[in-house]
């Protein structure tokens, strides 16, 4: 079945470790998203790529790096992690809209992050 | 500036009848709603959507009604049944989006008692 694929689902980081977060996805999506969510509130766009093009959301805290070296994978890097940054990670793709048509995304299990 | 609100954090129906859940957004120019449900430990997955043209769409048991002039959406789910307790967003895109990034609602926990 054609998904998307996070890993690990929980990962544990010791206060101001780097910790890198992986998605892949079999679906050729050209459009990857990483969410940030702390119980109990919205999901929050960290930032997404279009292809190659990367989209830094305005608020999004420079703490968070991401990578895309190919179609089928994404990672998230957080390059020293605070306490306030545990929260699960969401993982989503889906393709770009076009004129008249809007398609869905589709998120992976999500990876919990702790901060120790 | 939360432009998608759901202010019902939790919902609880007996199984068979209606369940809503309510979506308020701020923003005029959001074309598309979209509603996600979640399980624990899961991601979301897609449930339905509507775009702004339209007032109501349907999926079996699913029908999200859209009132622009209230900027309003709600979910019906009808008949209930155990397996729909989860979390529900809500969920919007804008047209100066090219790649339809979204803008999530804070969610409802359902809960349909047997």
């Amino acid at each position: 079945d054609a998904m998307v694929i996070q890993n690990p689902r929980y990962q544990v980081t010791q206060f101001g470790k780097p910790v890198t977060l992986s998605c892949s996805q079999t679906l050729n999506h050209n459009v990857m998203y990483w969410y940030q969510q702390k119980s109990s509130q919205a999901p929050k766009l960290l930032f997404h790529y279009y292809d190659k093009d990367f989209n830094n959301e305005a608020d999004t805290p420079d703490n968070f790096q991401s990578r895309r070296p190919n179609t089928s994978f994404c990672f998230l890097d957080i390059r020293s992690p605070g306490l306030g940054d545990a929260a699960m990670y969401l993982c989503a793709t889906s393709t770009p809209r076009l004129a008249g048509r809007f398609y869905e995304q589709y998120f992976g299990p999500g990876t919990r992050l702790t901060v120790t | 500036d939360q432009q998608v609100k759901q202010n019902s954090p939790s919902l609880s129906v007996q199984e068979g009848r209606i369940s809503i859940l309510n979506c308020d957004y701020t923003n005029s120019m959001f074309d598309y709603f979209l509603w996600y449900k979640k399980y624990p430990a899961e991601g979301p997955t897609f449930l339905i959507s509507i775009s702004s043209i339209k007032d109501k769409n349907e999926d079996g048991r699913f029908t999200v009604f859209l009132n622009k002039s209230a900027k309003h959406l709600s979910l019906h789910i009808v008949p209930s049944q155990p397996g729909d307790s989860a979390v529900y967003f809500c969920a919007a895109s804008a047209p100066s989006s090219n790649t339809g990034k979204l803008i999530f609602g804070q969610g409802t926990t359902l809960q349909v008692k047997p």
